[in-house]
């Protein structure tokens, strides 16, 4: 079966200071791709950065950046200079196959 | 470019009444996903629709819960008889279509907030 990780219920941040949020999965597939969604109070999920597993090379998007360690399953969230609009849930997850897999979601506080 | 519409926002009902969700998704958009976001969990794909055909239901508890996208656009979840532990948030997404989802994105909706008493 196909597991998504987040061992971090909670983190907080300073604003303009760096958080890195843990995630780490399990799959048998060799194609997938992995995400990390961010969830405002407001309910509706937002893209943040989106990963190919055949890359190499770590995704970037503008302060958000992940660290993809494909031999440890591993897929971290490095968010850089945070804001206090970061503050949200944040859902990594897993797309394999068919099917869509999320973690449990770290709840990400931003300290004015 | 108008988003995902739900509705209703709230529904509240007692347990083994029955309920409809609505979930009108991106103009254009040719796969449409329904999902079950209990609290404090992350979201469970219950079901994946290309046009108005089943791509997978493999998570959608078939004896009470049902879908359909019958014309290929706009798309209800029903649950019927409904239980405690249906209480959940129900998130609406399409994408342009099922390789979308991993070169671009789902877009989400709002969702309809369900409490089962």
């Amino acid at each position: 079966a196909q597991t998504v990780t987040q061992s971090q219920p909670e983190m907080s941040v300073q604003e303009a200071e760096t958080v890195t949020l843990s995630c780490t999965y399990d799959t048998s597939e060799s194609d997938y791709y992995l995400f990390w969604y961010k969830q405002p109070p407001s309910r509706q999920m937002i893209l943040v950065i989106r990963q190919e597993a055949y890359k190499q090379q770590n995704a970037t998007e503008n302060r958000f950046s992940v660290n993809f360690q494909k031999a440890a399953k591993s897929f971290s969230l490095k968010i850089s200079d945070s804001q206090l609009g970061d503050a949200a849930m944040y859902f990594c997850g897993l797309d394999y196959g068919q099917n869509f897999v999320f973690g449990p979601g770290t709840r990400l506080s931003v300290l004015p | 470019e108008a988003g995902v519409a739900q509705s209703p926002r709230y529904k509240i009902i007692e347990k083994r009444q029955s309920v409809a969700f609505w979930c009108n998704p991106i103009s254009g958009h040719a796969t449409l996903y329904w999902y079950q976001q209990i609290l404090g969990q992350g979201p469970k794909l219950l079901i994946q629709f290309q046009n108005n055909g089943v791509v997978d239901d493999s998570q959608l508890p078939k004896d009470r819960f049902s879908a359909e996208r019958l014309k290929g656009v706009d798309s209800t979840l029903k649950i019927q008889p409904a239980k405690l532990e249906d209480s959940a948030v129900y998130l609406c997404a399409s994408s342009l279509d099922y390789w979308a989802r991993r070169t671009d994105t789902q877009y989400f909706g709002p969702g309809t907030r369900l409490t089962v008493l």
